[in-house]
C-alpha cells in the first residue's frame, strides 16, 4: 500500500535562511507527488506536482522539489524562506486509481524565527 | 469563482446529536472529497465521488453517510455523533483524471469546518 512518511514535525528556522523538508514514499511504481501547503485557520493549496519527466520541479512561491527514486524522497526546498512561509506542509503519493485519491503525510509544521 | 465552500466553519455537538457539513463547489468538477484532520494526523480520506449520483468508501467512512445528488454540492451527514468525530473536516474537488496512467489533477480545498463533540 501507498504511504507517505515525513519524519520532522515541528521545523524552526531563521528567515532568510534556507529550508529542506524532508518527504519518503512508499510505492511499487513511478509515484505521483504533491506538496500541499496550509497557512492557518485555511484548507490545503498545492505548491508544487511530480508527474514524471524532470526530477526537479518548481512550484509557487519560490519553492521547488526533488525526486529521487534511489533513496524514495521527494523533498522540498526553498533558498531564503519568508515570514509569510510559517505554515503546515503536507507531502502526497496519487494512490493508483481512477478516482485521483492521494495519501497525505502528517505535515511539518514551519516556524520562522525573526 | 468562489473555489470550495464549506459551511458552518465551526459547530459544537452533543453525542448522540446528529448533522449535516455542507459543501459546495463552483468549478464544475466532478470529483469531490471529503477529509478529516486529526492533530499530527494529517488527512484521512472518509468518502469520494465521481460525479453526480456515485460515491465510494474511503479510508475512515465508519459514522458518516454522504450524497451527491448534483454536480456542485456534496453534503457529509452524522449521525450520532460521538467524541471520537471531533476533528477539522475539509471538502476538496477536481478534475478527473482523463487517463489515470497520465495524471492526476490537483485536489482544490475549502476552507474547512472545525467540529467539536462533547
Amino acid at each position: 500500500a501507498q504511504s507517505v512518511t515525513q519524519p520532522d514535525i515541528h521545523i524552526t528556522v531563521s528567515e532568510g535562511a534556507s529550508l529542506e523538508l524532508r518527504c519518503n514514499y512508499s510505492y511499487g511504481a513511478t509515484p505521483y507527488l504533491f506538496w500541499y501547503v496550509q497557512s492557518p485557520g485555511q484548507g490545503l493549496q498545492l505548491l508544487l506536482k511530480y508527474f514524471s519527466g524532470d526530477t526537479l520541479v518548481q512550484g509557487i512561491k519560490g519553492f521547488e522539489a526533488e525526486f529521487k527514486r534511489s533513496q524514495s524522497s521527494f523533498n522540498l526546498r526553498k533558498p531564503s524562506v519568508h515570514w509569510s512561509d510559517a505554515a503546515e506542509y503536507f507531502c502526497a503519493v496519487a494512490a493508483y486509481s481512477s478516482a485521483s485519491k492521494i495519501i497525505f503525510g502528517s505535515g511539518t509544521r514551519l516556524s520562522i524565527r525573526p | 469563482n468562489a473555489g470550495v465552500t464549506q459551511t458552518p466553519k465551526f459547530r459544537i455537538l452533543k453525542i448522540g446529536q446528529s448533522m449535516t457539513l455542507q459543501c459546495t463547489q463552483d468549478m464544475n468538477h466532478n470529483y469531490m472529497y471529503w477529509y478529516r484532520q486529526d492533530p499530527g494526523m494529517g488527512l484521512k480520506l472518509i468518502y469520494y465521488s465521481v460525479g453526480a449520483g456515485i460515491t465510494d468508501k474511503g479510508e475512515v467512512p465508519n459514522g458518516y453517510n454522504v450524497s451527491r445528488s448534483t454536480t456542485e454540492d456534496f453534503p457529509l451527514r452524522l449521525e450520532l455523533a460521538a467524541p471520537s468525530q471531533t476533528s477539522v473536516y475539509f471538502c476538496a474537488s477536481s478534475y478527473p483524471s482523463s487517463d489515470a496512467l497520465s495524471s492526476y489533477n490537483e485536489q482544490f480545498f475549502g476552507p474547512g469546518t472545525r467540529l467539536t463533540v462533547l
